[in-house]
């Protein structure tokens, strides 16, 4: 099972915003509503921060936000602050290969 | 608070084995399907391998650890174990257990141990 496709990197001010796409294939993304994205800090273990493509546990600001179309899920964060400077992973639900994960992105603010 | 501990990493030489632990608390954790997932040195996540809840009958194994690796729980202890052997350089990363929460996401996670293997 392939990991899922992120840009390696991405960036902006804050107060702006960033969206960071997530390909996947017909067998994960595109099979399930089941797309979860972490945000990692260094040194840190990673954190919850979406679930099923859109939804936010409690305590996660509404600035981040998720979306998917077609094979390809998507995590806007919006307002960026200095705290949201990390890395971020989606995650798919992969039937028979249960959790799969993308490549990971290294957001700068 | 739900809180998982996980121990038991440490430096082993290839071909050895090791045995983590992961101590869950703050919750019901016969309920859940439980999960380890590492990070090799600057690299991204990887599943190394699930067990359902309760029966533990169902278990799933990342093909890079078939064979070598064991996962089990015993939920009168709170505990998730994960039993590895023929331990390789490639093994080398954090192992971190996570929770399965709703709609096939973790959380929460645990703050992960380190295995290394070397000579």
């Amino acid at each position: 099972q392939s990991a899922l496709t992120q840009p390696p990197s991405a960036s902006g001010s804050p107060g702006q915003s960033v969206t960071i796409s997530c390909t996947g294939t017909s067998s994960d993304v595109g099979a399930y509503n089941y797309v979860s994205w972490y945000q990692q800090h260094p040194g840190k273990a990673p954190k919850l921060m979406i679930y099923e493509v859109s939804k936010r546990p409690s305590g996660v600001p509404d600035r981040f936000s998720g979306s998917k179309s077609g094979n390809t899920a998507s995590l806007t964060v919006s307002g960026l602050q200095a705290e949201d400077e990390a890395d971020y992973y989606c995650c798919s639900y992969g039937g028979r290969n249960f959790y799969v994960f993308g490549t990971g992105t290294k957001v700068t603010v | 608070e739900v809180q998982l501990l996980e121990s038991g990493g440490g430096l082993v030489q290839p071909g050895g084995s090791l045995r983590l632990s992961c101590a869950a608390s703050g919750f019901t954790f016969s309920s859940y399907e439980m999960n380890w997932v590492r990070q090799a040195p600057g690299k991204g996540l990887e599943l190394v391998s699930y067990i359902d809840s309760n029966s533990g009958r169902t278990k799933y194994y990342a093909e890079s650890v078939k064979g070598r690796f064991a996962i089990s729980r015993d939920n009168a202890k709170n505990s998730l174990y994960l039993q590895m052997n023929s331990l390789r350089v490639e093994d080398t990363a954090i192992y971190y257990c996570a929770r399965d929460h709703s709609g096939w996401s973790l959380d929460p996670w645990g703050q992960g141990t380190l295995v290394t293997v070397s000579s």
